[in-house]
């Protein structure tokens, strides 16, 4: 199994200013994701970060509003640039590290004022 | 991505099996069916997946109907623990891509 931590566990930023988030796993893991929960919703894809390559993102997402950093195989940065009230979510990090199994961060629970 | 139905919320007692119902009834042959549950204040976990056959293990069984379109997780002993979302999911690329998933209660 993975073991991911993310960086930092909360923030309470102002609008417009960005936020950069780490995320730290304890293996080389080829795949990683991040990921967006708003309040009282289930997980949206934001992004795949490709170790070497940019980042695929998903269909409402782009690299200036969350660029995203994959420098080695354990490590990533997400980026909201730009904050607004709608941004307050929670990021998380995901890797997966065999076929079929996932794994999670704790999160980033984000508020913007 | 295909994409998955289950009830919205459910409820159960403490000590008693669970079941969890899940529709996917455009399921491609090559998806595999998973499992994940949040826990409140945490990221989702890995329950359980599965192709074809029926699947056992040691937070959980997948049962899946023959003609794949449908699937269910049962808890065979709820606990208070056992009390989270749980999302069904079909992984055909690469991606997890969640829908809203089945808030679960367990009464005391």
């Amino acid at each position: 199994s993975a073991v991911i931590s993310q960086k930092p566990s909360r923030d309470i930023c102002q609008r417009g200013t960005s936020l950069t988030i780490q995320c730290q796993v304890d293996s080389q893991v080829t795949m990683m994701f991040w990921y967006r929960q708003q309040p009282g919703q289930s997980l949206t894809l934001i992004a795949t970060a490709n170790q070497g390559s940019e980042a695929t993102y998903e269909s409402g997402f782009v690299i200036d509003k969350f660029p995203i950093s994959r420098p080695n195989l354990t490590f990533s940065t997400l980026t909201v640039s730009n904050m607004s009230p709608e941004d307050s979510s929670i990021y998380l990090c995901s890797v997966r590290d065999t076929e079929y199994e996932q794994y999670f961060g704790p999160g980033t629970r984000l508020t913007v004022t | 991505d295909a994409k998955t139905t289950q009830p919205n919320s459910m409820e159960s007692n403490e000590e008693e099996p669970v079941h969890l119902p899940c529709n996917h009834s455009t399921i491609s042959g090559t998806d595999y069916i998973h499992w994940y549950r949040q826990l409140p204040s945490q990221g989702p976990e890995y329950v359980i997946h599965g192709l074809t056959s029926n699947v056992n293990n040691r937070m959980a069984s997948l049962a899946i109907a023959e003609d794949r379109k449908s699937s269910t997780l049962i808890l065979h002993r709820a606990t208070l623990r056992d009390a989270a979302v749980y999302y069904c999911i079909l992984q055909g690329a690469q991606k997890l891509v969640f829908g809203q998933g089945t808030r679960l209660t367990i009464n005391p």
